[in-house]
């Protein structure tokens, strides 16, 4: 079974330009979330999607992000313009319990983001 | 200081020795989950516990959770050079609103040595 595949890997941008940034949850998963990680600080939440619903956004920065998931299956996040600030790792996980509780969230490797 | 928070920051120990990590957290709990990171790699579920177990065990891991003390442990036993990672324990608070988000920590840098 695949895992929580993201794409790409890494991505290098420079301040202003957009960046978008996919993520495959593991097939039958209702439940994808985003996280990110900026140097020297702890992994946080941005959002969660149940299925194509977005449950709970209320790690997202600001309104320069927007998460996606039409559909239901994979999920974008687009950066747009991006900032200095927005470099870091990007995480997705997703769940399979449809209720989320006492479930393992499986994450992606990571889409490591570097805006100059 | 953070919900989720690791002790210690950084652990050097022998291949062969055990591995002792800590994390304490402020809020009440739904369960609380331990990942590993390799250098430049994802996040690696390891094991969740529930807020109604003591102790849980997967292979050389064990766990235990003391929810009157709002901490938890990660035992490594019998350390590998592969276990070198950094270790984050990661919290579900269950907001009740059907957000199911994690709050981890900054994680323990853990080093092995061969």
């Amino acid at each position: 079974e695949a895992g929580v595949t993201q794409f790409p890997s890494h991505s290098v941008i420079e301040k202003g330009q957009t960046v978008t940034l996919r993520c495959d949850p593991i097939s039958g998963h209702d439940n994808l979330y985003w996280y990110r990680r900026v140097m020297g600080k702890e992994i946080k939440f941005l959002l969660h999607f149940v299925k194509e619903s977005k449950q709970d956004e209320s790690g997202m920065p600001n309104n320069r992000f927007l998460a996606e998931r039409t559909g239901g299956t994979y999920s974008t996040l687009k950066v747009q313009p991006a900032e200095l600030e927005d470099s870091g790792v990007y995480f997705c996980a997703s769940s399979q319990d449809r209720q989320g509780i006492n479930t393992e969230a499986f994450f992606g490797q990571g889409t490591r983001l570097t805006v100059v | 200081s953070q919900q989720g928070e690791e002790d210690p920051q950084a652990l050097s120990i022998q291949e062969g020795e055990n591995a002792t990590m800590n994390c304490s957290y402020k809020t009440s709990i739904n369960n609380l989950q331990w990942y590993r990171q390799n250098s430049g790699r994802g996040l690696v579920h390891l094991i969740l516990i529930r807020s109604n177990e003591r102790e849980k065990h997967s292979g050389r891991l064990r766990v235990t959770l003391d929810t009157s003390k709002k901490s938890s442990s990660l035992l490594i036993t019998a350390s590998r050079a592969a276990d070198t990672a950094s270790y984050f324990c990661a919290t579900d608070a269950g907001s009740g609103a059907g957000s199911y988000q994690l709050t981890f920590g900054k994680g323990t840098k853990l080093s092995v040595i061969p």
